[in-house]
């Protein structure tokens, strides 16, 4: 119930292309999503987070698809940039309680 | 504004010593998350805390391991008498209280290895 399943493990993109990370989660009670950029060595740093009453959040190249009745939402990263290679988490959390994470899409942007 | 600071960043113990991980939230944030991150795996919660008192431990091992967040001074992370399946990056997060989670930002963590 409290689990968020991430896919894929990992992903390889052409620069320019577009990335797609996918998450799944059960509890209904989740209210917050968002996403994670991590860096090697550093500590994830927040990018952009939706909330379930609307399906679409963009920041720049950086949109979030959310689907409500599926329980499903995703990251899409357009025209990605070798800048963009780094390990990405979503998570989720209800009632601004701890956060859930999922377990990781290592992406890698070759030129 | 100073971020979250983690101190140290790397430190290593032999089997059965204690590892105390330190957490200094940013100015004005009064909440404190600690989670561990296990090689290739996401972050686990393991405790949230206010000063003077602990909201959810719900994710913390049942032995060896305590937090404390006094009054003045950073949060404590405390493992005792460690084991190799310890070695970890620890990542505390602070937030001001009101958004909690929503308005939280991580440190850059500890890495602790176990020898």
């Amino acid at each position: 119930q409290q689990q968020v399943k991430q896919s894929p493990q990992s992903l390889i993109v052409q620069k320019g292309g577009i990335s797609i990370i996918n998450c799944a989660y059960e509890n209904t009670a989740f209210d917050y999503f968002p996403w994670y950029q991590q860096f090697p060595g550093k500590g994830p740093a927040l990018l952009i987070a939706i909330r379930p009453d609307v399906s679409e959040k963009k920041e720049g190249r950086f949109t979030i698809s959310f689907n409500k009745s599926a329980k499903q939402f995703s990251l899409h990263i357009m025209d990605s940039q070798p800048g963009d290679s780094a390990t990405y988490f979503c998570a989720a959390s209800a009632n601004t309680d701890k956060l859930i994470f999922g377990t990781g899409t290592r992406l890698q942007v070759f030129p | 504004n100073a971020g979250v600071m983690q101190n140290p960043r790397h430190l290593v113990r032999r089997r059965g010593q204690e590892a105390r991980l330190r957490c200094s939230p940013m100015k004005g944030h009064s909440h404190v998350y600690w989670y561990r991150q296990l090689p290739e795996e996401g972050l686990k919660f393991m405790v949230y805390l206010q000063k003077e008192n602990i909201i959810d431990e719900s994710g913390m091992p049942k032995e060896r391991f305590s937090a404390e967040f006094p009054k003045e001074g950073p949060s404590i992370l405390r493992i005792q008498q460690v084991v190799r399946g310890d070695s970890a990056a620890y990542f505390c997060a602070s937030s001001p209280g009101t958004g909690g989670s929503t308005e939280a930002f991580f440190g850059q963590g500890t890495r602790l290895t176990v020898v």
